[in-house]
């Protein structure tokens, strides 16, 4: 079984500032890890994703994750974010090509001027 | 290319009422999936299809039907809407049950 833990569901931050949302997993297998962004009334799109190799990823929107397979962590970070990002960010993982992606609840990520 | 097409984008129904959410993908994936969104319950998967010609139930399957039309066409039918079914819907596709989803724009359903 799989799981995933947003720990945080709402995080206000002020533009320009640096941001980390969290998100730690749980597998039996090995994983495959995936951030998503929804913005207001759309669906979800993919932000970036860790299949195998180098534990820095980097996204659009210059947003990146690193996998920390020894914590079960796959946090997202931007170092300076715009009123623009204000929307929110899942979390998902998978065991791998023949398992479905479980789903965190979410982060409402909240840009103030 | 169009990626995930779902229509209707809003429907208002009454209890008891019935209709089918469609969901069509030109990416030639295997898998589909329909979801439910609702305030603080993040996505809940309600059916899901590995390949075509298969479904299975995903976390929250009651008072829901899916088809699996073809390869392309997977949809979501309500046979006697309930208010509790009010939610925002939301059809995903992806090469493979493990890989990334691609998700279509959503369907807001009210049932009065």
């Amino acid at each position: 079984a799989q799981s995933v833990t947003q720990l945080d569901s709402q995080v206000p931050v002020f533009e320009e500032a640096p941001v980390e949302l969290r998100c730690n997993y749980s597998s039996s297998v090995s994983v495959y890890l995936f951030w998503y962004v929804q913005y207001p009334n759309q669906g979800l799109q993919l932000l970036l994703k860790y299949l195998s190799g180098s534990t820095l990823v980097k996204g659009i929107n210059g947003f990146e994750a690193e996998f920390n397979k020894s914590q079960t962590s796959f946090h997202l970070r931007k170092p300076s974010v715009h009123i623009s990002d204000t929307a929110e960010y899942f979390c998902a993982v998978s065991g791998g090509s023949n398992y479905k992606l479980t789903f965190g609840k979410g982060t409402l990520l909240t840009v103030n001027p | 290319n169009a990626g995930v097409t779902q229509t209707p984008k809003f429907q208002v129904l009454k209890t008891g009422q019935s209709m089918t959410l469609q969901c069509a993908q030109d990416m030639n994936h295997n898998s589909m999936y329909w979801y439910r969104q609702d305030p603080g319950m993040g996505l809940r998967l309600i059916y899901y299809s590995a390949s075509e010609g298969t479904t299975d139930k995903g976390e929250v399957p009651n008072g829901y039907n899916v088809s699996r039309l073809n390869k392309r066409e997977f949809s979501l039918r309500l046979e006697s809407a309930a208010p509790s079914q009010t939610s925002v819907y939301f059809c995903a596709s992806s090469f493979s049950l493990g890989n990334e989803q691609f998700f279509g724009p959503g369907t807001r359903l009210t049932v009065l």
